[in-house]
């Protein structure tokens, strides 16, 4: 059973650009959470979904920021126009239910 | 508003000794869980140990084990015979029973010394 896959592992952006970041849960997982580690921090939680519906999105800026998790395919975090202060590793967990979540190796993300 | 507290932002042992990195929470709930996640170069976030917080008895897995005092919300890591790949970051996180976000330290940065 391979583990939370995430891609790419590491993505450029110039300013402006729109930066989307992949997420693939453990098989038989339903519940998608994604955090922000910002430069000499902890993990912060952004959102949960599960298969086509937003649960939770109390911790993702209210703009640029969307996210899915549609029927078919991976979990999807879309930053729209991003600016140097997006800068930051974005993980993604995945859980059959609540309590414990699975983390994946995280998507690194550079605004130039 | 839970928290979860490191107050040593770096620390650093020589190969073979014991460290203990320490770690205090602060929450009103009585069923919840706690973690130690290493987080190496590469930023894979690994789980170390986890501590249920009904369970008395202290978690251990292999080299590494907690002290787990919930009367004074302490939950601090030792780290035996400390090797050179145990040069990470450390998260101590928890996560209330039944709920989803996990509330993360700031982490402390562990060196392993030759």
């Amino acid at each position: 059973n391979a583990g939370v896959m995430q891609n790419p592992r590491h993505l450029v952006r110039r300013r402006g650009q729109e930066a989307r970041l992949r997420c693939s849960p453990m098989k038989g997982h339903s519940h998608v959470y994604w955090y922000r580690q910002l430069p000499e921090e902890g993990l912060k939680f952004m959102v949960y979904l599960q298969k086509e519906n937003i649960i939770d999105e109390s911790g993702m800026p209210k703009e640029r920021f969307s996210a899915e998790f549609p029927k078919e395919g991976p979990s999807i975090l879309r930053i729209q126009q991003v600016v140097r202060g997006d800068s930051a590793a974005y993980f993604c967990a995945s859980s059959p239910g609540t309590d414990e979540q699975f983390f994946g190796p995280g998507t690194r993300l550079t605004v130039l | 508003a839970q928290t979860v507290t490191q107050s040593q932002p770096e620390m650093s042992v020589q190969e073979a000794e014991t460290v203990t990195l320490s770690c205090t929470y602060d929450t009103s709930e009585n069923n919840y869980y706690l973690f130690w996640y290493k987080q190496p170069p590469s930023r894979q976030m690994i789980l170390v140990i986890r501590q249920e917080a009904y369970k008395q008895q202290n978690a251990t897995e292999n080299r590494f084990s907690v002290n787990f005092q919930k009367a004074a919300k302490s939950f601090s890591l030792k780290i035996s015979d400390s090797q050179l790949g145990d040069t990470a970051m450390y998260f101590c996180a928890s996560l209330t029973s039944g709920t989803y976000k996990y509330i993360f330290g700031t982490g402390t940065r562990l060196k392993v010394l030759a």
